[in-house]
């Protein structure tokens, strides 16, 4: 059964180095999210994506994290440099919302980043 | 700005009881509702959404309502079984938003055998 796939699935890095994970959203898909999760925070959306074109990146620190969609079936979220307050679970999430079929959003296992 | 939020962060009950999940919202211009589910480890994963146009949806062993004229959705699980067990999200969707889900902070459940 589709779902969404992420990459890796846990990334334990040190301050300053470049992180990058990979999402590929379910074929057909037209729209792909970024989410960081953290325990005071809650789930937050970073940037999403409708057709390959970004949208909006307004919930991204733009100094440090870049997110591009490559083609139709990879999303990238990079951080360069990292930094310790990064470390937090990042979800991607697909789905093809319109008002007639609704806005569900189908996630990814997620990408558990740890920055020491 | 507005945000989804929740009465309880936790919530535990016996196995075989009803469960009722609340969320308060504060954007009355809100169209559109999600439940998810999480489980520990995994992704939030879809249980039923709601339109502002309905007050009431019902799907296997969950309903949805929506009270929009105090802004306040909940979650009812039938019969609640060991594997409902996770932190359940209520999300809106801001009419004219462009497809964005803003998440409440979420409420965990625990089921008792």
């Amino acid at each position: 059964d589709a779902r969404v796939t992420q990459t890796p699935r846990h990334k334990v890095t040190e301050m300053g180095q470049e992180v990058t994970m990979r999402c590929q959203p379910i074929l057909g898909h037209n729209t792909v999210f970024w989410y960081r999760q953290t325990m005071m925070q809650g789930l937050e959306l970073l940037a999403y994506f409708r057709n390959r074109a970004p949208l909006d990146d307004s919930g991204m620190p733009k100094d440090r994290f870049s997110a591009e969609m490559p083609d139709a079936t990879l999303a990238t979220l990079k951080i360069q440099p990292s930094e310790p307050r990064d470390s937090a679970v990042y979800f991607c999430a697909s789905g093809s919302p319109n008002r007639d079929r609704g806005y569900e959003q189908y996630f990814g296992p997620g990408t558990r980043l740890t920055v020491t | 700005g507005e945000s989804v939020g929740l009465h309880l962060p936790t919530l535990s009950v016996q196995e075989g009881d009803n469960s009722i999940i609340n969320c308060a919202y504060s954007n009355s211009a809100s169209d559109y509702f999600i439940w998810y589910k999480q489980e520990s480890g995994k992704g939030p994963q879809f249980i039923i959404d709601i339109r502002s146009n309905m007050d009431k949806r019902q799907g296997q062993r969950v309903t949805v309502l929506l009270n929009k004229t105090v802004k306040h959705l909940s979650l009812q699980i039938a019969a609640t079984q060991p594997g409902d067990s996770a932190v359940y999200f209520c999300a809106e969707k801001g009419w004219g938003s462009n497809y964005k889900l803003t998440f409440g902070k979420g409420t965990l459940l625990t089921v008792n055998p």
